[in-house]
């Protein structure tokens, strides 16, 4: 069956350090990838998202992703964290086949000391 | 702009009292869909659109009923609820159905069920 693993339920950074975020994933197909952010109270935004080619995928804020298809893993990083960087991250795999449902991790929660 | 729009943002209601969650997008995106996410939970999709398909996740609880009457707006219907029904709920949209397309999300609606 499809899964979506996030090893670390929490996780804390002081401002300007390095973040990494991992994902693992259980998928018998070529996975879509997918990392959404979500603010306290709010929906879900995308990061970044990971279809074919580069395994190196941009987003926004400053955040990147890597796909490694022998380790089934699609790792965010950041090489420098901001304050407002806290939130719940998740990692989403995209089923395909038209509605592209997505199966979602359990979610990391970000805090961030000044 | 262009978004996706929940109302209310909060919803409080009796347990058994049937309640209706809105849904509506400026987008004129062809795929609606409705995710229940409980309290530090990955979200979880109940039901999708595309168009007036109407396709139910094989979990989703015979309690949970959905509408769009038309492209712009979609409808939870929760028949009866009960304490476990608490959550947030969120919708997306989706342009198409090619597996590439993005879902958007809107800011969710928090329900509380006494």
């Amino acid at each position: 069956a499809q899964s979506v693993t996030q090893p670390d339920i929490h996780i804390t950074v002081s401002e300007g350090a390095s973040l990494e975020l991992r994902c693992n994933y259980s998928y018998g197909a070529t996975p879509y990838l997918f990392w959404y952010v979500q603010s306290p109270g709010q929906g879900l935004q995308l990061l970044l998202k990971y279809f074919s080619g580069d395994t190196l995928v941009q987003g926004i804020k400053g955040f990147e992703a890597e796909f490694k298809r022998s380790q089934s893993s699609f790792n965010l990083r950041k090489p420098s964290v901001h304050w407002s960087d806290a939130a719940e991250y998740f990692c989403a795999v995209g089923l395909g086949g038209g509605y592209n449902k997505l199966i979602f991790g359990a979610g990391t929660r970000l805090a961030v000391h000044p | 702009d262009a978004m996706v729009i929940q109302n209310p943002r909060y919803q409080v209601t009796q347990f058994g009292k049937p309640v209706t969650l809105s849904c509506s997008q400026t987008l004129n995106h062809n795929v609606m869909y409705w995710y229940q996410q409980k309290s530090s939970q990955a979200p979880k999709l109940l039901f999708h659109y595309y168009d007036k398909d109407f396709n139910n996740e094989a979990d989703t609880p015979d309690n949970f009923q959905s509408r769009r009457p038309n492209t712009s707006f979609c409808f939870l219907d929760i028949r009866s609820p009960g304490l476990g029904d608490a959550a947030m709920y969120l919708c997306a949209t989706r342009r198409g159905l090619r597996d590439q397309e993005t879902q958007y999300f809107g800011p969710g609606t928090r329900l509380l069920v006494l």
